[in-house]
């Protein structure tokens, strides 16, 4: 199956600063790599997400890579902010007669004022 | 336009004892999958419903068990609790074949 190794586990920036989260992942079939984050005690939200056939997508101040060949993608965040602490999860998706993702570890990014 | 819901928000049980989590899909959605999250993990999946049928599961011993509504609400069975299974445990809904899926704010589950 599917395996997703996620990193760094702990990322500490200062505000304003840019933060990277790279994931790795096994499966060459996966087509499909959302992003979430996930503040203290609330649930999992979708922030960005990329398929296959796009290298980069950007939303504000959120990007995501993806590199197919070296089966790596990486989630970019600019201008840091303390609202942007949180554990963020990458995940990837393929089809095994439906579509299941398999998470990373998670990251916790802490933003200091 | 309401999302996805669960309940209840806390349970405690004690090991050997059995328990049923529910979840209501966001409107729209007819599928619903399950995941088991532990302290400082990520979701892991254990299964997923769409018309009332078990689609795919994860690797999970037959102790978890589920069951999908026809209004496509779903409810998640752990028999037999071993201390291991305290987690959060999320549902997550979404259309069939879909990528994108919604999660609700989890069940937490804590087996003394």
């Amino acid at each position: 199956g599917e395996n997703v190794e996620q990193h760094p586990s702990t990322l500490s920036v200062q505000e304003g600063d840019s933060a990277v989260i790279k994931c790795t992942y096994s499966d060459s079939a996966s087509n499909y790599f959302p992003w979430y984050k996930q503040e203290l005690g609330k649930r999992p939200q979708l922030i960005i997400d990329i398929r296959s056939n796009v290298g980069e997508k950007k939303d504000q101040r959120i990007a995501v890579t993806l590199n197919k060949t070296a089966k790596h993608f990486s989630l970019h965040i600019t201008e840091t902010q303390p609202e942007d602490s949180a554990v963020y999860f990458c995940a990837a998706r393929g089809y095994r007669g439906s579509y299941i993702p398999t998470f990373g570890r998670g990251t916790s990014l802490i933003v200091h004022p | 336009d309401a999302g996805v819901t669960q309940s209840p928000t806390h349970l405690i049980k004690t090991r050997g004892q059995q328990v049923t989590l529910r979840c209501s899909p966001k409107s729209g959605h007819d599928t619903v999958s399950w995941y088991q999250q532990a302290l400082g993990q990520g979701p892991q999946f254990i299964f997923q419903y769409y018309e009332e049928e078990e689609r795919q599961r994860g690797n999970f011993p037959d102790r978890f068990s589920g069951h999908q509504f026809p209004n496509y609400s779903s409810e998640l069975n752990v028999n037999a609790l071993l201390l291991g299974d305290s987690a959060l445990y999320l549902c997550a809904s979404s259309f069939p074949l879909s990528y994108e899926q919604y999660f609700g704010p989890g069940t937490r589950l804590t087996v003394t």
